[in-house]
């Protein structure tokens, strides 16, 4: 069964820290991994976006990495800011398909 | 650019009524169009998708329909709403050719979302 799942599922840290989040997924044939963030109420906007042979990708202060062997990916926020405070969501695309495999998303706050 | 608008924001609806979300978007053309449905704690689960006009996949047997009367405009439906279809329904739109079968990218651009409570 394709899953994707995320932890931690919640996070709170202060302003200025990092934090990574996982996200580890059994996605088959796996296609692209991307991280989403969402806004309370909003709708999600793509950070990055990982194919098979890439390991590690930056867009601004985030960064991510994927181990395709372990499919294992990780989101790294350096220096975090208060309007970090966001779901973030991990997202499978299936190959072939017009199928992605949403994590549950990890619901990160950033407090002054 | 392009843009996607998705309303209404957010509807109360009785049980047993029925309901229509709008979606439209602009600065493309035969996008791949998408509804998802996000409850709480739980990942987006995709309900409808579209390639063209008139063609539409359908994923998981319920109680809401979805039609494409134009190329850009992508509606959800119900004859007669269920407690169960409360919810957070988002619209969303990828680049044709990019979000289907072979393709390696196909990016998600989705709407604000819908909030629907169905009392």
């Amino acid at each position: 069964k394709n899953q994707v799942e995320q932890s931690p599922q919640s996070l709170i840290i202060l302003e200025g820290k990092n934090c990574t989040l996982q996200c580890n997924y059994t996605v088959s044939p796996f296609s692209n991994l991307r991280w989403y963030k969402q806004d309370t109420g909003r709708g999600p906007v793509s950070l990055t976006i990982m194919t098979f042979s890439e390991n590690t990708k930056s867009n601004g202060r985030y960064t991510a990495t994927l181990d395709a062997d372990t499919k294992q990916s990780s989101l790294h926020i350096t220096a975090s800011q208060l309007s970090d405070s966001a779901s973030y969501i991990c997202v499978v695309r299936v190959s072939g398909t017009y199928k992605y495999i949403f994590g549950t998303g990890t619901r990160l706050k950033v407090l002054a | 650019s392009q843009t996607i608008h998705q309303w209404p924001a957010t509807l109360v609806q009785p049980v047993g009524s029925p309901l229509s979300l709008e979606c439209t978007v602009e600065g493309t053309s035969n996008p791949n169009l998408y509804w998802y449905r996000q409850a709480a704690g739980r990942g987006l689960q995709l309900l409808f998708y579209s390639v063209g006009i008139g063609q539409i996949s359908s994923e998981v047997p319920q109680n809401l329909s979805a039609s494409r009367p134009q190329d850009r405009q992508f509606i959800l439906s119900s004859k007669k709403l269920l407690l169960s279809d409360s919810g957070f329904y988002l619209c969303a739109w990828s680049v044709p050719g990019t979000g289907g079968p072979g393709a390696v990218t196909g990016e998600l651009f989705f709407g604000e979302g819908s909030r629907l409570t169905v009392l």
